[in-house]
């Protein structure tokens, strides 16, 4: 079946560092993999997605690469901001369009 | 912005009780699902509906679960005996035509005691 993992967090950063949180994954075919974010007290939110192989991903400084080789997605951003503190889930959708999140990663941002 | 609105953001209950969850999808999606996280956990899939049908469902979305859309606009999910392990975030998500274009709520804390 599919499966999704990330990194285990917390990830603690101070302000303006550079962001990486892992993402690989297992599934069978070529599926669509995504990055939600929960912000505390909120819901599930898309931040960003990939339909294909070598496909960048990118929304509010957030980026991640599809590669296929790899089997992974990680989210990258260049300089993080006290407000992007939240959980990220990576996620993939195949061919029975039901999601399988990986079990999220908490960021914490400090000024 | 269009968005998914559930009711109550959080409920406690009384192990061996039924609860309704309640949810708003989006007014022109036509799927509709649910999706539970216990802390610290991955979020897990229970069941989608379309229809006016259960079109999947996972292992969880045992004889305890059933759903309803009781009118055009509401979509519930019941949980007849509650146990102590159904204590989680519930979310409901609806989806357009294209099925990736999922929208989900903000949860509801669900507490059995």
């Amino acid at each position: 079946g599919n499966s999704v993992t990330q990194m285990e967090g917390p990830v603690t950063l101070s302000e303006e560092a550079f962001l990486t949180i892992n993402c690989t994954y297992t599934a069978t075919g070529y599926p669509s993999l995504f990055w939600y974010v929960q912000y505390p007290g909120e819901g599930l939110q898309l931040l960003l997605k990939a339909t294909k192989a070598d496909d960048k991903g990118s929304n509010k400084g957030f980026e991640a690469t599809y590669r296929k080789e790899t089997t992974s997605f990680h989210l990258e951003k260049g300089s993080v901001q006290v407000s992007d503190s939240a959980v990220y889930f990576c996620a993939l959708i195949g061919g029975s369009y039901i999601p399988t999140f990986g079990r999220g990663t908490s960021l914490i941002v400090h000024p | 912005e269009p968005e998914v609105t559930q009711t109550p953001s959080h409920q406690v209950t009384q192990m061996g009780q039924e609860v309704i969850l309640r949810c708003v999808p989006i007014s022109n999606h036509l799927y509709f699902y649910w999706y539970r996280q216990i802390l610290g956990q991955k979020v897990e899939f229970l069941v989608s509906f379309y229809n006016n049908e259960i079109s999947e469902k996972s292992e969880i979305f045992d004889d305890q679960f059933s759903v309803e859309r009781p009118d055009g606009s509401n979509f519930t999910l019941k949980i007849r005996s509650t146990k102590l392990e159904d204590s989680a975030m519930y979310f409901c998500a609806s989806s357009d035509r294209s099925r990736y274009g999922y929208t989900f709520g903000s949860g509801t804390r669900l507490t059995v005691v």
